[in-house]
């Protein structure tokens, strides 16, 4: 299974919005509503922020949004903050009955 | 909220099996409907999936991986284990395990080094 493919970074300044953008296939992204995105810090475990395209856990700050059009999924952090600062994952589910994940991308608030 | 502990050698000969176990608490484990992954992050690189086991023991693994890789599950000890056999170099990586296919609650990771 061949990897999502995400940028290898973006970055904004504080009170900006952004967007990274997880393409797939129809296999993946596009056949299942069941995208995921996960933070993650420097030394630090993953935490899931967004979960089937667009649901957000308890607790996590409605500044993040996620959406979907097709093959391509989408993270959106509104009101960017430094604390957002970190490496962004998505991840889905696929026809095999298995997941996969991008390859990451870098978040740097300017 | 579920918390999820993995725990195993830090340190693995090349050839030999590479064995972590995860411990689940603060929640159910087996009510159904659950499934517990593994995924690991090979060292300043991205999160790489390897499979997971729904309470029942039925397994899915990473293509990549399935020939060497065993995932099982242990619902009266609320844990589920994982096991690399032919271990190389390129298998030292941070492993993690999660609840759920979404991966809504992590382990703190831990680093398992491939040498000899």
């Amino acid at each position: 299974q061949s990897a999502l493919t995400q940028p290898a970074s973006v970055s904004g300044s504080p009170g900006q919005s952004i967007t990274i953008s997880c393409t797939g296939t129809s296999s993946d992204v596009g056949g299942y509503n069941y995208v995921s995105w996960h933070q993650q810090h420097p030394g630090k475990a993953p935490k899931l922020m967004i979960y089937d395209v667009s649901n957000r856990p308890s607790g996590v700050s409605n500044r993040f949004s996620g959406s979907k059009s097709g093959n391509t999924a989408s993270l959106t952090i509104s009101g960017l903050q430094a604390e957002d600062e970190a490496d962004y994952y998505c991840s889905s589910y696929t026809t095999s009955s298995t997941v996969v994940f991008g390859g990451g991308t870098k978040l740097t608030v300017l | 909220q579920v918390q999820l502990q993995e725990s195993g050698p830090g340190l693995v000969k090349p050839s030999q099996t590479l064995s972590l176990t995860c411990t689940v608490s603060g929640g159910s484990f087996s009510s159904g409907g659950y499934y517990w992954s593994w995924i690991r992050q090979h060292p300043g690189k991205g999160l790489e999936w390897i499979g997971n086991i729904d309470d029942s023991g039925s397994t899915w693994y990473n293509p990549s991986l399935k020939s060497r890789v065993t995932i099982s599950v242990d619902t009266s000890k609320k844990q589920f284990s994982l096991k690399v056999r032919s271990v190389t170099a390129a298998d030292t990586a941070v492993y993690y395990c999660a609840r759920g296919t979404n991966m809504i609650d992590w382990g703190q990771g831990t680093l398992v080094t491939v040498s000899s």
